[in-house]
């Protein structure tokens, strides 16, 4: 499984863009790029899924540069709602290997 | 569509029993289970694969006499934490594979808080 890196925490305001990157210089070619939610206390939540260029659907876009070491979850006008932690994760495979995520904080 | 449900949501006992939680797919047949734990603040660990009929799979590091997974039917694994202590106080999440979806997609369950006292 790929390892990735993504920041601890970011910080927003109801209403801005927030793009998080994830690093995945290790990605191999069959893996696919694929984002979860997660709010306390509750099970994670798919967001989006890509495996090139760009992948857009009712909450997020997701960009995957042509080298594909990299990607970013775009999540447009957040609101307080969209507080969570969000997880990038890199394989071909059922097991998930999750890591440490990124902590969003959206503030009124 | 793609429900899992989880029951019980909040569990405590008393260091040294047991507890038995369950996992549901709803309204499609999951042929692999997994059950992830979750201390506070840390991510969510993979604890062991389960697959419909046959024994669970269990990663490194976890002991398979002490967390007893059944995946009796297409629709429902259970994890059962024997003899528990309160070092097992977590955050139990299970998931599915479903067959259609996304390549590798998982629906996840609620969770269960489990404290053991």
């Amino acid at each position: 499984l790929a390892k990735t890196t993504q920041p601890i925490s970011m910080d927003s305001y109801e209403g801005q863009e927030v793009n998080i990157t994830c690093s995945h210089n290790n990605i191999a070619t069959n893996d696919y790029i694929t984002w979860y939610q997660q709010f306390p206390s509750q099970g994670p939540r798919f967001i989006i899924q890509g495996y090139k260029t760009k992948v857009t659907n009712e909450v997020a876009s997701l960009f995957i540069p042509a080298d594909r070491k990299s990607s970013t979850l775009s999540l447009p006008r957040v609101s307080l709602s969209d507080t969570a932690v969000y997880y990038c994760l890199v394989g071909d495979d059922y097991k998930l290997s999750f890591g440490a995520g990124t902590t969003v904080t959206v503030r009124a | 569509g793609a429900v899992v449900s989880q029951h019980p949501s909040r569990v405590i006992c008393k260091s040294g029993t047991s507890v038995k939680i369950e996992c549901r797919s709803l309204d499609f047949q999951a042929t692999t289970m997994f059950w992830y734990r979750q201390f506070p603040k840390q991510s969510l660990m993979l604890m062991a694969t389960s697959n419909e009929g046959s024994k669970a799979t269990y990663e490194q590091g976890v002991e398979k006499d002490k967390f007893l997974i059944n995946h009796a039917s297409l629709t429902l694994s259970t994890l059962t934490v024997t003899s528990a202590h309160p070092e097992d106080s977590s955050f139990y999440i299970c998931s599915a594979r479903g067959a259609g979806g996304f390549p590798y997609e998982q629906y996840f369950g609620p969770g269960t808080r489990l404290t053991v006292t």
